[in-house]
């Protein structure tokens, strides 16, 4: 059961347009949720987080949406950069409920064109 | 400043021998976390540690798979008797103690398991 979805496995960007990455979840416990940037054997990198109580974060080029009626985020990167090219994985945690662990989606590569 | 470092980034065993990953959290970190991703798959959770305590391990498989986190040295995911469907990468993360929200752990680069 995939409590964390992201239904793109892939998507192509021109440089200097918005990259919107989507990942849908099923579980109503999940309160904090993140992005990660993953590069070809490099660990995963920490890019934005959001907590269930907000809607939208930003930081720099980054955005995250939180639709929790929906169940749905949403990363958006303006303007992509070629360096941005990359792996994203969305997680969630229920970290109320004290365990800290965190449910990955399957990824979405990004390909930023030049 | 060395940020969360694993060893071996790449490890090769044959069918049936033992595969010892270890995991050094970043300085004044005390809580560890495993994870694993097969190939075209996200990182999957396995083990939660602190300082000689197994807090969730909710994701290790229930044989031929162990974790530790002893008071002084590294983390340690040990895996008996390897098969090919253990060749993955395993990321290690670490986070300092806290009460509230984590910003976002810190991973290291990983370990690379090929089983022949």
């Amino acid at each position: 059961d995939q409590q964390v979805k992201q239904n793109s496995p892939s998507l192509s960007v021109q440089e200097g347009r918005i990259s919107i990455l989507n990942c849908d979840y099923t579980n109503s416990m999940f309160d904090y949720f993140l992005w990660y940037k993953k590069y070809p054997a490099e660990g995963p990198t920490f890019l934005i987080s959001i907590s269930s109580i907000k809607d939208k974060n930003e930081d720099g080029r980054f955005t995250v949406f939180l639709n929790k009626s929906a169940k749905h985020l949403s990363l958006h990167i303006v303007p992509s950069q070629p360096g941005d090219s990359a792996v994203y994985f969305c997680a969630a945690s229920a970290v109320t409920s004290g365990t800290y662990k965190y449910i990955f989606g399957t990824g979405t590569r990004l390909k930023v064109l030049a | 400043n060395a940020g969360v470092m694993q060893n071996p980034r790449h490890l090769v065993r044959r069918r049936g021998q033992e595969a010892r990953l270890r995991c050094s959290p970043m300085k004044g970190h005390s809580h560890v976390y495993w994870y694993r991703q097969l190939p075209e798959e996200g990182l999957k959770f396995m083990v939660y540690l602190q300082k000689e305590n197994i807090i969730d391990e909710s994701g290790m498989p229930k044989e031929r798979f162990s974790a530790e986190f002893p008071k002084e040295g590294p983390s340690i995911l040990r895996i008996q008797q390897v098969v090919r469907g253990d060749s993955a990468a395993y990321f290690c993360a670490s986070s300092p103690i806290t009460s509230g929200v984590l910003e976002g752990d810190f991973f290291g680069p990983g370990t690379r398991l090929t089983v022949l």
